[in-house]
C-alpha cells in the first residue's frame, strides 16, 4: 500500500505562471488536507477537502489559490500567477473516516523565480 | 498565530541524554499529535493523544498532556544522533487531519 504521493517533488516557476501540486491519497483514504510550510515554520493549513466537495477552506488564500479533489484522479492545488512569496514546501495528508491519524506525503518544494 | 508553541525553539544535547520539548496551545482539542520533520523532507507522525488521556508511551518516546494547563510534553530518552530533526506538536479539534501546528523544536543529537 503506497503511502500519500506528491508531485512533482520540486517545481521551479517563473513570477506570473501556473503551478499545479497533484496529491494522490493512501488507498482508501477520502479525505485530503493541503498545508504550506514556509522556511523555518511550521505548516500551516490551507484546505480540506472530500470527494469533489471542499469541506474547510478557511486557510487559503483569497485569490490565485484553488484546490480540487475530483471523483477520479488526484487531488490538484492550483497556484495561479505565482509570486515570490509562494515559495514555499506544500504538503498534502489523508485520511478517512474512523482513522485515528493522517498520512503525510513528502511535499512539494515550489520555487519561484 | 500559530495554536501550538513549542519550547525551547532549539536544543542540542549529546548522544545518550534525554531530550524534553513542551508545546502549549491557545483553544479546546479533541487530540494532539507530535510530528518529527528530518531537513528537507516529510513528516513523520510520532504518537497521538487524545484530549482524555494524560500520558502516552512509545518506544524511546513519552507523550504528556495536561489540558487544565493546555500543555503537552515530549520526552525523547536516550537519543540517537538519527532523532536529529525538527519536532512539531499539531492540535486537532474535529478531524484528525485538519491540524494546527507549531513552529518546531530543532534537535541536534551529537555523537
Amino acid at each position: 500500500n503506497a503511502g500519500v504521493m506528491q508531485n512533482p517533488r520540486h517545481l521551479v516557476r517563473r513570477r506570473g505562471q501556473e503551478a499545479r501540486l497533484r496529491c494522490s491519497p493512501m488507498k482508501g483514504h477520502s479525505h485530503v488536507y493541503w498545508y504550506r510550510q514556509l522556511p523555518e515554520e511550521g505548516l500551516k493549513f490551507m484546505v480540506y477537502l472530500q470527494k469533489e466537495n471542499i469541506i474547510d477552506e478557511s486557510g487559503m488564500p483569497k485569490e490565485r489559490f484553488s484546490a480540487e479533489f475530483p471523483k477520479e484522479g488526484p487531488s490538484i492545488l492550483r497556484i495561479q500567477q505565482v509570486v515570490r512569496g509562494d515559495s514555499a514546501a506544500y504538503f498534502c495528508a489523508s485520511d478517512s473516516q474512523g482513522n485515528t491519524e493522517a498520512f503525510f506525503g513528502q511535499g512539494t518544494r515550489l520555487t519561484v523565480v | 498565530s500559530q495554536q501550538g508553541e513549542e519550547d525551547p525553539q532549539a536544543l542540542s544535547i549529546q548522544e545518550g541524554e534525554n531530550a524534553t520539548m513542551n508545546c502549549s496551545y491557545k483553544t479546546s482539542i479533541n487530540n494532539l499529535q507530535w510530528y518529527r520533520q528530518n531537513s528537507g523532507r516529510g513528516l513523520v507522525h510520532l504518537i497521538l493523544i487524545r484530549s482524555n488521556e494524560r500520558e502516552k508511551h512509545s518506544g524511546r518516546l513519552r507523550v504528556t498532556l495536561d489540558t487544565s494547563k493546555k500543555s503537552s510534553s515530549l520526552l525523547i530518552t536516550a537519543s540517537r544522533a538519527a532523532d536529529t530533526a525538527s519536532y512539531f506538536c499539531a492540535t486537532g479539534w474535529y478531524s484528525w487531519g485538519k491540524l494546527q501546528f507549531g513552529a518546531g523544536t530543532q534537535v541536534v543529537v551529537t555523537p
